[in-house]
């Protein structure tokens, strides 16, 4: 059975600092990652897809990574903002189905 | 832009009353899902349809059914609604490429927060 971990469950900065934020999964056989990002009581927002033969996908400031192999992916906020605080979500995705971490709550402080 | 629209965002219902959660997609996808999403359990899928009229149960289905009677609308049936059926429901869409995977982009809507008195 698949888990996704998302390590760690929050985490606080002050505004213009670059972050990463990390997700891992048991099992490396998946069809694709993506990252969401969730607002208070809202919807999740897709931020970027990456398919498993990708290594990286890029998003204006925001970077993902893809290690299938070592079952990692991690997502890099470069000059973070007060905007950015959010909870930030990954899934992954196998055959059938889809498994999501439990996310990290960003807070940046101005 | 994908749009995927639940019907409300917040309901509350008394425990054994029959509640319908709604969601329609804009953009042909085959896939629709429906997840619950509760603190400190992340989200979880309830059921999904790769096509009309047709369902696959999730990790957690008990005291729930879905209807998928068109490719764009999905519903979430509670037949008896309880207690702990108070959650956070969002429903999302992708495009099918084989059949039985969900590769693509999974859009959600706002959700639906429901509360069972």
């Amino acid at each position: 059975k698949q888990e996704v971990t998302q390590i760690p469950a929050a985490l606080s900065v002050p505004e213009g600092e670059n972050l990463v934020l990390n997700c891992s999964f048991t099992d490396s056989a998946i069809y694709n990652l993506q990252w969401f990002r969730q607002d208070p009581g809202k919807g999740l927002t897709s931020l970027l897809l990456i398919q498993s033969s990708q290594r990286e996908q890029t998003s204006g400031r925001l970077n993902a990574s893809l290690d299938k192999s070592s079952g990692r992916s991690t997502l890099y906020i470069a000059a973070s903002q007060p905007g950015d605080s959010a909870t930030y979500l990954c899934a992954v995705y196998g055959a059938g189905k889809s498994t999501f971490g439990d996310g990290t709550t960003l807070t940046v402080k101005p | 832009d994908v749009k995927v629209t639940q019907s409300s965002r917040y309901l509350v219902k008394r425990t054994g009353e029959k509640v319908f959660l709604e969601c329609v997609q804009d953009m042909d996808h085959e896939n629709m899902f429906w997840y619950r999403q509760d603190p400190g359990l992340g989200l979880r899928l309830i059921y999904f349809s790769y096509d009309v009229k047709m369902k696959e149960k999730g990790d957690i289905p008990e005291g729930y059914s879905v209807s998928r009677e068109k490719k764009e609308r999905f519903s979430l049936i509670l037949e008896s609604a309880s207690t702990n059926q108070t959650s956070m429901y969002l429903c999302a869409s992708s495009f099918l490429i084989n059949r039985g995977t969900a590769k693509n982009i999974q859009y959600f809507g706002a959700g639906t927060r429901l509360s069972v008195l």
